[in-house]
């Protein structure tokens, strides 16, 4: 079936530093590979997602890359800041496909 | 208030008693979707509904599970003979109408249950 799944459980970053968190997959069928945010006792946030014929995709302050040769999947955050501590998921699927969700990273942004 | 909203968002309750969720969408989306999600875990699909058709179910939905989405609007989610293990934050999502929406859903704040 389809997985997703992230390298490290915890990231600690200090506050200004650029943040990079990766994540593996195995599905290489997903039309979307997608990050989400989950701040403590709220639902997931969409924060960017990417087109599987794509490699690279950057909104504001955020960069994701997609490498299909290896599986490889990452969020960069720029200036990281301390509204950026939480949980980020990846995710695959999108369009008519369900999203299938990884287990997720957490960011503690040191001040 | 135009978001996702879930209700309730609190619940306890006894095992082997029966429990509701509701989950009302963003007016103008015709996905809505069911996730389950424990502590340290990300969510797991349960299931969704394009307007009122459910279109796909997860294994993880037992017997005891149902969804239901009368009018193509809200949903609800019910379980039957509520277990321990049961005890999760459920998750509801919507997403508007069309392919290339990506993989943007709508989540709502969820309703965490306690089985005692």
């Amino acid at each position: 079936g389809e997985s997703v799944g992230l390298h490290l459980p915890t990231l600690s970053v200090q506050e200004g530093d650029n943040s990079i968190i990766n994540c593996a997959y195995s599905n290489s069928a997903s039309d979307y590979f997608i990050w989400y945010k989950q701040e403590s006792g709220k639902g997931p946030q969409f924060i960017i997602d990417i087109r599987s014929n794509m490699d690279k995709r950057q909104g504001q302050r955020v960069t994701v890359l997609l490498n299909k040769t290896v599986k490889h999947l990452s969020l960069q955050i720029a200036a990281t800041q301390p509204g950026d501590s939480a949980v980020y998921f990846c995710a695959g699927g999108g369009g008519y496909q369900k999203v299938t969700f990884g287990i997720g990273t957490k960011l503690q942004v040191i001040p | 208030d135009t978001g996702v909203s879930q209700d309730p968002r609190h619940k306890i309750t006894k095992r082997g008693q029966n429990v509701t969720f509701r989950c009302d969408p963003i007016s103008e989306h015709n996905r809505l979707y069911w996730y389950r999600q424990t502590l340290g875990q990300g969510p797991e699909f349960l299931t969704y509904f394009q307007n009122e058709a459910q279109l796909e179910k997860s294994r993880l939905l037992s017997d005891r599970f149902s969804a239901e989405r009368p009018k193509g609007s809200f949903s609800t989610l019910e379980i039957q003979r509520t277990e321990q293990g049961d005890s999760a934050m459920y998750l509801c999502a919507s997403s508007p109408p069309g392919t290339n929406t990506g993989g943007e859903l709508f989540f709502g704040e969820g309703s965490r249950l306690t089985v005692l």
